[in-house]
């Protein structure tokens, strides 16, 4: 079982709607959390931090259930340049490392 | 632009051949982590370095080995190169703090060294 799971997608979404992704986590361990994006050839960038408490930045909205293991990032008002690949992301200070999710791929259309 | 640089920035291999990759952290930054992304994959941890040495690593053999320069540069060698090993190399700098526990903070990526065995 992998450390970080999320679908695959693709989600394929037309421009102004809302989505969400979905992540889960196996170790109880992790104690970080974040979303990043990464564009197509192109290097991770981070997203956002998640908190438990939940956080938002602008139409970006990630929340972490710790009893579920379970993260969640929705994106409201979605736009064309939303495009890209989304990695869930969880960190383990213990072993010093921090896991990838193998991503959702996200394509909205016009 | 996260000031972390790799080089080279694609090569070609073949099987049976070493490879090392070279990657300049972002100023200021102490850790360097390494990953391996294939194409349709996530970035998957390989190792990080903290003060020059190894200080975690993920499900990799041991011909993937590294090194930590006193300035936080880093190489990344792979030995006896095998078909799989194509893919994406990625090198993410942060900045974690001393004792017993660890800050996993934001990573910062270069661009990635982009291997192809033959």
């Amino acid at each position: 079982r992998k450390e970080v799971e999320q679908d695959p997608g693709p989600f394929n979404v037309p421009e102004g709607a809302t989505v969400a992704f979905n992540c889960t986590y196996s170790n109880s361990a992790s104690q970080s959390f974040f979303w990043y994006r990464q564009d197509c050839r192109k290097e991770p960038k981070l997203l956002m931090s998640v908190y438990s408490s939940g956080n938002e930045d602008g139409r970006f909205t990630a929340q972490l259930n710790r009893a579920s293991q379970y993260i969640s990032l929705l994106i409201r008002d979605s736009k064309l340049s939303d495009s890209a690949t989304y990695l869930c992301v969880a960190g383990y200070s213990s072993a010093s490392k921090i896991i990838f999710g193998s991503g959702t791929r996200l394509s909205i259309r016009p | 632009e996260t000031g972390v640089t790799q080089s080279p920035t694609h090569l070609i291999k073949t099987r049976g051949q070493q490879v090392t990759l070279r990657c300049s952290s972002q100023s200021g930054h102490n850790t360097v982590s390494w990953y391996q992304q294939a194409l349709g994959q996530g970035p998957q941890f390989i190792f990080q370095y903290y003060r020059e040495e190894e200080n975690g690593r993920g499900n990799f053999p041991p011909r993937f080995s590294g090194l930590q320069f006193p300035n936080y540069s880093s190489e990344l060698n792979v030995n006896a190169l095998e078909l799989d090993d194509s893919a994406l190399y990625l090198c993410a700098s942060s900045i974690e703090t001393s004792g017993a526990t660890r800050n996993t903070g934001e990573l910062f990526f270069g661009e990635g060294s982009r291997l192809t065995v033959l």
